[in-house]
């Protein structure tokens, strides 16, 4: 049990599109969602917390206005890279929690995104 | 503020060997969990272990333990018996209640080489 996928596993854009990726708990229901972004051989930085039915909370620094989240449902966590450009290439990994109260946190396969 | 450290970006050990990845770790919080991550090059992250704050006793799962010393605030992940597969990065991880989040703030990465 505890399986997260993600959607799309790589992804090629040109710059200045929106690229959705998305973050699925398959077995259980994740009240807490984590969006990380990891640059070549360096560490997971969280982006934001997201919370079901409400608004996601940003790390300082990171643009809310570029990275949309959206967590519409207990099992559905969405990234909107808006207007991409090619700084924004990285490797992206959501991972779920199945409430804020446990420790346990089960990582999707991550997303490449590589925009041109 | 919470900050987790790994001083060892490669490492390299004989095959069949045990190896020790270091990891500190700070924290204010009174409750924390300490985990450690295995990410091979496909990208994902795999949970290895995980160590309460309040756990008397040392994790263990196979061949992972992990090597707890509170006062010195130190979560060093040892593996034994290496194998090739063990070739990946390594990453140390901290979970704490503040702000009811329950972010993972991680280390830098340690990469491993097992080598034959």
């Amino acid at each position: 049990g505890a399986v997260v996928s993600q959607h799309p596993s790589r992804v090629i854009c040109k710059s200045g599109t929106s690229v959705k990726i998305e973050c699925r708990s398959l077995d259980f229901q994740a009240t807490t969602m984590f969006w990380y972004r990891q640059f070549p051989k360096k560490s997971l930085m969280l982006m934001a917390t997201s919370n079901e039915g409400s608004k996601a909370t940003y790390e300082q620094g990171v643009e809310k206005d570029k990275f949309l989240i959206n967590h519409a449902s207990l099992t559905l966590s969405t990234l909107t890279v808006t207007s991409a450009h090619p700084e924004d290439s990285s490797f992206y990994i959501c991972s779920a929690s199945k409430s804020a109260a446990t420790y346990e946190q089960y990582f999707g396969p991550g997303t490449r995104l590589t925009v041109t | 503020a919470q900050k987790i450290t790994q001083t060892q970006p490669g490492m390299f050990v004989q095959e069949k060997e045990a190896v020790t990845l270091d990891c500190t770790y700070d924290t204010s919080d009174p409750s924390y969990g300490l985990f450690w991550y295995k990410q091979p090059s496909s990208g994902e992250m795999i949970f290895l272990i995980y160590q309460g704050s309040y756990d008397q006793q040392n994790a263990t799962e196979g061949r992972y333990s992990l090597n707890f010393q509170k006062a010195r605030k130190s979560a060093n992940l040892v593996i034994s018996a290496s194998q090739l597969g063990d070739s990946a990065m390594y990453f140390c991880a901290m979970r704490g209640r503040s702000g009811n989040t329950g972010k993972l703030i991680f280390g830098q990465g340690t990469t491993l080489q097992v080598k034959p």
